[in-house]
């Protein structure tokens, strides 16, 4: 059973620092690694997708690595924003025969500071 | 497109009411789920459909019941609530696994309170 553990569980920094968000998954055969950004009450909002046969993806401000060899992946912020304060969330699709089914991971609460 | 649309937005339930969870996809979306968020904790796994007609447990099944009579609509119903249901669900889809990159869309969630 795959199992997703994302550390740390609340993140506070000042404004303009980078930082580094870990996720890490305890079966290899991942098809892909998806993160997400929630915000309080609402939904979830796909950041970053991450096949297994990539090592990384980018967008903006926002870096996704993916090691599967050691079941782990960052999602690194640079230069953080007041704005970018949200709940930021993991999941691995299993390979194989698995539906798309996601199993998550409990979330890191980000909060930047002006 | 509107994408994933879930109704209600909010409920309160009484202990051992009933009641219907409605998402629909105008994506013509194959695949569509259904998960439930507890406070701080990520998301489980409740139903899944892979196509109209077909649907299979996920890893939180017990007390709900799902059907699928079409592509669009897959409906989570709630026969007697629990306060233990008390959560956030969110409906999802993604396109055929032929699609390649299996990405998720969500819904914008239901907040059901069962007291």
């Amino acid at each position: 059973k795959q199992e997703v553990t994302q550390i740390p569980a609340a993140l506070s920094v000042p404004e303009g620092e980078n930082l580094v968000l870990n996720c890490s998954f305890t079966d290899s055969a991942i098809y892909n690694l998806q993160w997400f950004r929630q915000d309080p009450g609402k939904g979830l909002t796909s950041l970053l997708l991450i096949q297994s046969s990539q090592r990384e993806q980018t967008s903006g401000r926002l870096n996704a690595s993916l090691d599967k060899s050691s079941g782990r992946s960052t999602l690194y912020i640079a230069a953080s924003q007041p704005g970018d304060s949200a709940t930021y969330l993991c999941a691995a699709l299993a390979g194989g025969t698995s539906y798309g089914k996601l199993t998550f991971g409990q979330g890191t609460i980000l909060t930047v500071h002006p | 497109n509107a994408g994933v649309t879930q109704t209600p937005k909010f409920r309160i339930l009484k202990i051992g009411q009933s009641m219907t969870l409605q998402c629909t996809q105008d994506m013509n979306h194959n695949y569509m789920y259904w998960y439930r968020q507890d406070p701080g904790m990520g998301l489980k796994l409740i139903y899944y459909s892979v196509g109209a007609g077909i649907t299979d447990k996920g890893e939180v099944p017990n007390g709900y019941n799902v059907s699928r009579s079409t592509t669009e609509d897959f409906p989570l119903r709630l026969e007697l609530a629990a306060p233990s249901q008390t959560s956030v669900y969110f409906c999802a889809s993604i396109p055929t696994l032929s699609a390649g990159s299996y990405e998720q869309y969500f819904g914008p969630g239901t907040r059901l309170t069962v007291t």
